[in-house]
This record gives C-alpha cells, structure tokens and sequence, in this order.
C-alpha cells in the first residue's frame, strides 16, 4: 500500500517558469515531509524539507507547501533551470523515524 | 557528497548465485536504511537498522536478508538471485529517531544485473 504518491510521473516546463511537483499522503501520522532530487545514476540527495506543525518552508528557489487537512504537499521552484532537470522524491516521515518514498516526478526543464 | 558510501557500485552475476552489498553510514549516524529501486519504480523500503538492531522491515524477501555491524557499517545479502532481482540498491542513513528534522541521507547505490 503506497503511503506517499506522486500521481504525475512526469512535468515538463519552460526555463524560467514555476515548476509545482504535488505528492499526497494518507498517513496522518507522518511528522515530517522531505523533497530529494535525484539525477540519474547517483544517488537521491536532500533538497528541503518541511516540519507537520508548519504550512511553508523556503530555501532560495524552492519553497515546500504543506496542506495537512488535504493531506497534500508541493514542491514549487521558481525560476525553473535547465539544470533543475531530475526526478524529484516525495517522503515522509512516521513516528517510528521511517520514511515511506513516493515513485518520483521527472521534471524537465527546457531551455 | 553525502558521506554515505556504497561498494561496489557495479556488480554483474548469474540466476541462483549470491551477492553481499556493504554500506559505511555517515560519521555518527546510528540509522541504515536499504532501498531498491527497480525500473520505472520509485524507492521501496527494504529494511532499517539501528545502532546494531533491526528497527523495521518493508518489502524485503526472504532471499535477502541485512545486518548492521558493531562498526555501524551494513551489509545486504541477496541470494538465489533471480532476474528481477537487477535494481539499484541504495543504503541511506541518519543519526536517530529522537532527533526532530531528521533527515536521511542516501549513498550513491549499487546497480546490481541478474544476467
């Protein structure tokens, strides 16, 4: 049973532009939400991370929105750059300090 | 870098034989989680252990089976490998639960091809 889903395999946007990736989750329990950006043949590294007890959390470019009562989260990046172009990993953590992983977004930026 | 490291990052072998993969977590991390992404499929949870103890446990056969070692280090061993079992298998780690904004942090993987 997926806990974390990211329904959209696959985004495509024009340099500079907004990319919004979405990822939902069922588990009402998970304390704690993570974004990790992943290029092929390398391994998911952090990108930025949001807490349960707040609803935006910015870093630069990325801006993570959680939206508890729709159990909904979402990754913005603004602008968009060519070299923002990866599969983007939606996770979330339980109380139990296990992550549960979505299947990934490919984001593709074109120049 | 991570500080996560992973070997061997290739490994090629036959149907029916067995293979041990070996994951150094970061330094002072207590936590290794193992992942398997196959193609077109996101990152399942394999198993996680902590300071030495299994923790919890997800989608992983009975062929395989993990440890974590004194050292802190982790090993993986897959056995009467089938094709399927070609993936990349990622070990991941973090310092504890108890730690609020914990984050875990992946290694590079091992990409692993059942031939």
């Amino acid at each position: 049973d997926q806990q974390v889903k990211q329904n959209s395999p696959s985004l495509s946007v024009q340099e500079g532009r907004i990319s919004i990736l979405n990822c939902d989750y069922t588990n009402s329990m998970f304390d704690y939400f993570l974004w990790y950006k992943k290029y092929p043949a390398e391994g998911p590294t952090f990108l930025i991370s949001i807490s349960s007890i707040k609803d935006k959390n910015e870093d630069g470019r990325f801006t993570v929105f959680l939206n508890k009562s729709a159990k909904h989260l979402s990754l913005h990046i603004v602008p968009s750059q060519p070299g923002d172009s990866a599969v983007y990993f939606c996770a979330a953590r339980d109380t139990g300090n296990q992550f549960y992983f979505g299947t990934g977004t490919s984001l593709t930026v074109i120049p | 870098d991570s500080g996560v490291t992973q070997t061997p990052k290739h490994l090629i072998t036959a149907t029916g034989q067995r293979v041990t993969l070996r994951c150094s977590p970061r330094s002072g991390d207590l936590s290794v989680y193992w992942y398997q992404q196959s193609l077109d499929q996101g990152l399942q949870f394999l198993i996680q252990y902590y300071n030495g103890e299994e923790r919890a446990k997800g989608n992983i056969l009975e062929r395989f089976s993990a440890q974590q070692f004194p050292d802190l280090h982790s090993e993986l061993n897959l056995s009467s490998l089938e094709l399927g079992d070609s993936a990349l298998y990622f070990c991941a780690s973090s310092f504890s639960y108890s730690y609020s904004g914990n984050t875990i942090y992946f290694g590079e993987g091992s990409w692993l091809t059942v031939v």
